[in-house]
C-alpha cells in the first residue's frame, strides 16, 4: 500500500519559516493536500492541489510537489501556527495520509 | 456556512455494531462527494481514511481495514450521510469525523467528530 512520510517533529523561532516534507513514491504525479490540526479541533485545509490556498488561510503558508517529495512551507511562523500538519495524497482508490508533524514554535 | 454534524458514536462491546450519521447543510450536499476519516484518541498523531462516496453512490471506496465491516451510504434527500460499523475490534475507538470532498482529491469541510469506544 502507499505511505506517505512525515518528520514527527519540526521546531521553529517565531517570525522563522518552518518546513514540512512529504515523501513518497512518485509523489509529485499526485497532487497533494495539507491539513493543520490543533489540539481538541478538527483538521483544517491549508493547501491543495499542491500549492493552492482555501479562503481564508494565510499568505505565510505555501506548499509545492516535486519528484518524491512535497514540501510544506510556514514562511514568519507565528505562535499560532503551532498544531500538527498531515499531508494526504489519492493513489489506487485510496486515500492517503501522512504520518503527521508536529510543530512547536519555541 | 457549511455544517457537517455527525452523532451515533458511543460505547461498544467487541464484535458490535454502531451506525454514524452526519448531517449537512449550508451546501448542495448532492453535488459533493464525501468522506469518513478516524482519529484514534490519545495516541498523538495519526489520521486514518476510513471510506468514500460519489455524489449518487455510483462510486464506494474503503480502506483495506474496513472492508466487508463498514459500509458507508447517504441520502441525497435527507442530507444526510451514513457510517454502518460491524464487527467491532478494540482498534476501531476512535474519534470519526465526515468530509467534503473538493473537486479534486482533498476535503475542505469537517465535522467535529464523534466518538467511538469499543471496549467489553
Amino acid at each position: 500500500s502507499y505511505e506517505l512520510t512525515q518528520p514527527p517533529s519540526v521546531s521553529v523561532s517565531p517570525g522563522q519559516t518552518a518546513s514540512i516534507t512529504c515523501s513518497g513514491d512518485r509523489l509529485g504525479d499526485k497532487y497533494v493536500c495539507w491539513y493543520q490540526q490543533k489540539p481538541g479541533q478538527s483538521p483544517v485545509l491549508v493547501i491543495y492541489q499542491d500549492t493552492k490556498r482555501p479562503s481564508g488561510i494565510p499568505e505565510r503558508f505555501s506548499g509545492s510537489n516535486s519528484g518524491s517529495t512535497a514540501t510544506l512551507t510556514i514562511s514568519g511562523t507565528q505562535a499560532m501556527d503551532e498544531a500538527d500538519y498531515y499531508c494526504q495524497a489519492w493513489d489506487s482508490s485510496t486515500y492517503v495520509f501522512g504520518t503527521g508533524t508536529k510543530v512547536t514554535v519555541l | 456556512e457549511v455544517q457537517l454534524v455527525e452523532s451515533g458514536g458511543g460505547l461498544v462491546k467487541p464484535g458490535g455494531s454502531l451506525r454514524l450519521s452526519c448531517a449537512a447543510s449550508g451546501f448542495t450536499f448532492s453535488s459533493y462527494s464525501m468522506n469518513w476519516v478516524r482519529q484514534a484518541p490519545g495516541k498523538g498523531l495519526g489520521l486514518e481514511w476510513v471510506s468514500s462516496i460519489s455524489s449518487t453512490s455510483s462510486y464506494i471506496y474503503y480502506a483495506d481495514s474496513m472492508k466487508g465491516r463498514f459500509t458507508i451510504s447517504r441520502d441525497n434527500a435527507k442530507n444526510s450521510l451514513y457510517l454502518q460499523m460491524n464487527s467491532l475490534r478494540a482498534e476501531d475507538t476512535a474519534v470519526y469525523y465526515c468530509a467534503r470532498e473538493g473537486v479534486e482529491n482533498y476535503f475542505d469541510y469537517w465535522g467535529q467528530g464523534t466518538l467511538v469506544t469499543v471496549s467489553s
